[in-house]
């Protein structure tokens, strides 16, 4: 286990609809990235966070949106959901940004119906 | 924009066979390297990684082989066991170094 949890495990919205995700990163690590990861493909990176600030960004809509907190732990916030926003979301915790092995938790799988 | 992809997406291995999974990456600037295995239901586990300044790093029962020249990438796996099953895949770090782009990954079968 990488000590990354995640909150809640499954979650099912409406288009629409709003939803917040939940990471704690494993203990010492300053750095949370978050993926979506939609059936049968790879991760893709929606953003990271680092010292409370977001420090990068992939390419994903501004109502995907995040929040670090002083104890590192983050939230992934999706506004307006749609049909395709239905995937796993993956969090990963670091030591520190940059070229460092990213930990992930077991997700949180969200169905939009 | 540039990617990391897998050559194979199923590879079927004997139980106790050696296993070897392959993946090109296209950016070459990545300088850190590494392999993931995800299984059912799970997040990517860490198996193991590398840098841009080495060819060759050995874990338990687990190799990875860089080749900067063609940019290629390989996980090695000795004598495969039926817990080796799961989707492996390949990530690199960007010029950022933030960020891990993953490939689609290959499915790993173990016959007993």
């Amino acid at each position: 286990e990488t000590g990354v949890t995640q909150s809640p495990t499954h979650l099912i919205k409406t288009r629409g609809q709003q939803v917040t995700l939940r990471c704690s990163s494993q203990s010492g690590h300053n750095t949370v990235s978050w993926y979506q990861q939609a059936l049968g493909q790879g991760p893709q990176f929606i953003f990271q966070y680092y010292r409370e600030e977001e420090n990068g960004r992939g390419n994903f809509p501004p109502r995907f949106s995040g929040l670090q907190f002083p104890n590192y732990s983050s939230e992934l916030n999706v506004n307006a959901l749609e049909l395709d926003d239905s995937a796993l979301y993956l969090c990963a915790s670091s030591l520190e940004t940059g070229a460092q092995t990213q930990y992930f938790g077991p997700g949180t799988r969200l169905l939009v119906l | 924009g540039e990617s990391v992809g897998l050559h194979l997406p199923t590879l079927s291995v004997q139980e106790g066979d050696n296993s070897i999974i392959n993946c090109a990456y296209s950016n070459s600037a990545s300088d850190y390297f590494i392999w993931y295995k995800q299984e059912s239901g799970k997040g990517p586990q860490f198996i193991i990684d590398i840098r841009s300044n080495m060819d060759k790093r050995q874990g338990q029962r687990v190799t990875v082989l860089l080749n900067k020249t063609v940019k290629h990438l390989s996980l090695q796996i000795a004598a495969t066991q039926p817990g080796d099953s799961a989707v492996y895949f390949c990530a690199e770090t960007g010029n950022a170094g933030n960020m891990l782009t993953f490939g689609g990954g290959t499915r790993l079968m173990v016959k007993p």
